[in-house]
């Protein structure tokens, strides 16, 4: 079945450590996004790739780094995590023309003590 | 620049409540919108969509019609269940070929037996 996986879905870490979440779809899907959900809510992209050796910040700034190697991985990454980090992280991907929808990932809810 | 401004919540109503929400965009020529929604502890799914102006999308008894002239995609469902509490994303894609949502900020809906 095709679909987009997230792991780990829950993440409690202490200050300074390096992280990577880490997601994967086997839909085949050239476009892959990262998004940072607030507790309020609100969705912010904060990386997106076209394809494999394409990565773009997103419209909020975010000390993460991403890499795309293959098609299917979209791992993100933290060198250094902080209490500011502390939020849900939302994997998603798409087929890439305009007006198809984006399929998303269970997430991964980060905590930095 | 693209925006989506969505109602307010939270919202809380009765089981069999007929349930709108509001949404409006600003965007330049012509995107396309969508609903999402986020059922506790999981991603974003796709909830309905429309193209082009006029469509109506339709998806579990919930609809919304893409209105150009008001700039609106207001989400509508007749008879609300227990099971539709969630929060419900409206986006749009400017169809500029970047393909990348734009969300409003969420509305989280609760309905009470």
């Amino acid at each position: 079945e095709a679909d987009i996986y997230q792991t780990p879905r829950y993440l409690v870490i202490g200050t300074g450590k390096k992280i990577t979440l880490e997601c994967s779809q086997t839909m085949g899907h050239d476009k892959m996004y990262w998004y940072q959900q607030d507790p309020g809510m609100e969705l912010h992209l904060i990386h997106y790739s076209y394809g494999v050796n394409s990565t773009e910040k997103g419209d909020l700034s975010s000390e993460s780094t991403v890499s795309r190697i293959r098609t299917e991985h979209f791992p993100l990454t933290l060198e250094s995590a902080r209490p500011s980090h502390t939020s849900q992280y939302l994997c998603a991907s798409s087929e890439g023309s305009s007006g198809n929808e984006q399929f998303f990932g269970p997430g991964t809810r980060l905590t930095v003590l | 620049g693209n925006s989506v401004t969505q109602m307010e919540g939270p919202v809380t109503l009765s089981e069999e409540a007929f349930l709108t929400i509001n949404c409006t965009y600003t965007a330049t020529g012509y995107p396309s919108l969508f609903w999402y929604v986020q059922y506790p502890g999981e991603g974003l799914q796709l909830l309905l969509k429309a193209t082009k102006a006029d469509d109506k999308g339709s998806n579990k008894g919930f609809e919304a019609t893409y209105r150009k002239e008001t700039t609106s995609f207001h989400l509508e469902k007749g008879s609300v269940q227990v099971s539709d509490s969630a929060v419900y994303f409206c986006a749009l894609d400017s169809n500029f070929g970047n393909e990348k949502l734009t969300f409003g900020t969420g509305t989280r809906l609760t309905i009470i037996p």
